[in-house]
């Protein structure tokens, strides 16, 4: 792998708790984002980012924030969990001008 | 509004023939067209691209052709092999802002 590591790959936790999801690259790239990825939806921009503490929007923020300290670092936060927010989460990283590289994963489950 | 539709969410081809998934765009500002394969339980990875000035671009047993006409482009994989059954998703991206994907296509090759 291009140096991307999520954290945790498998989490269940129950509705109204806040929740975490760690990406950490060991590549220094400047551009970090996460996604959601949803049967018939496919994979959805939540937040990005262009820099330390630099971030911004994406297509489904509404119920999470995120956190860059660190170039390497790109958290995700649930701040109070809900069913709907069960799902696949992606960090990538933006390895050239245009292609982006892909963790693992997370799979969320709210219960 | 969708800006990037992968209208057939499966697709079934014997082993050896040729598949062919298409992607339509609507914002015709997209300068980069992208294909990324994922396989259950694994991020997606990058598969090919195209740049917007381009009409073709071929690696190996796989070529993505842009009509800019009609804002659409497609993916050839040929011949097809069995290992080559995963979700595919379309792809787009303008300069620096995040990548824009399709709802993905389900690829079965049948032995």
């Amino acid at each position: 792998d291009a140096g991307i590591t999520q954290s945790p790959r498998h989490k269940v936790t129950e509705t109204g708790t806040p929740v975490t999801l760690r990406c950490h690259q060991t590549e220094n790239h400047r551009y970090m984002y996460w996604y959601r990825q949803d049967p018939g939806h496919g994979l959805r921009l939540i937040h990005y980012s262009y820099g330390v503490k630099d971030t911004d929007k994406g297509e489904v923020s509404d119920g999470y924030s995120v956190s860059r300290s660190k170039t390497e670092d790109f958290l995700l936060t649930l701040e109070s969990a809900t069913s709907s927010q069960t799902s696949v989460y992606f960090c990538a990283i933006r390895m050239t001008e245009t292609e982006a590289f892909f963790g693992q994963g997370t799979r969320l489950t709210v219960v | 509004d969708q800006q990037v539709k992968q209208n057939s969410p499966s697709l079934s081809v014997q082993e050896g023939r040729i598949s062919i998934l298409n992607c339509d765009y609507t914002n015709s500002m997209f300068d980069y067209f992208l294909w990324y394969k994922k396989y259950p339980a694994e991020g997606p990875t990058f598969l090919i691209s195209i740049s917007s000035i381009k009409d073709k671009n071929e690696d190996g047993r796989f070529t993505v052709f842009l009509n800019k006409s009609a804002k659409h482009l497609s993916l050839h994989i040929v011949p097809s092999q069995p290992g080559d059954s995963a979700v595919y998703f379309c792809a787009a991206s303008r300069g620096n802002t995040p990548l824009v994907f399709g709802k993905g296509t389900r690829l079965s090759v049948i032995a």
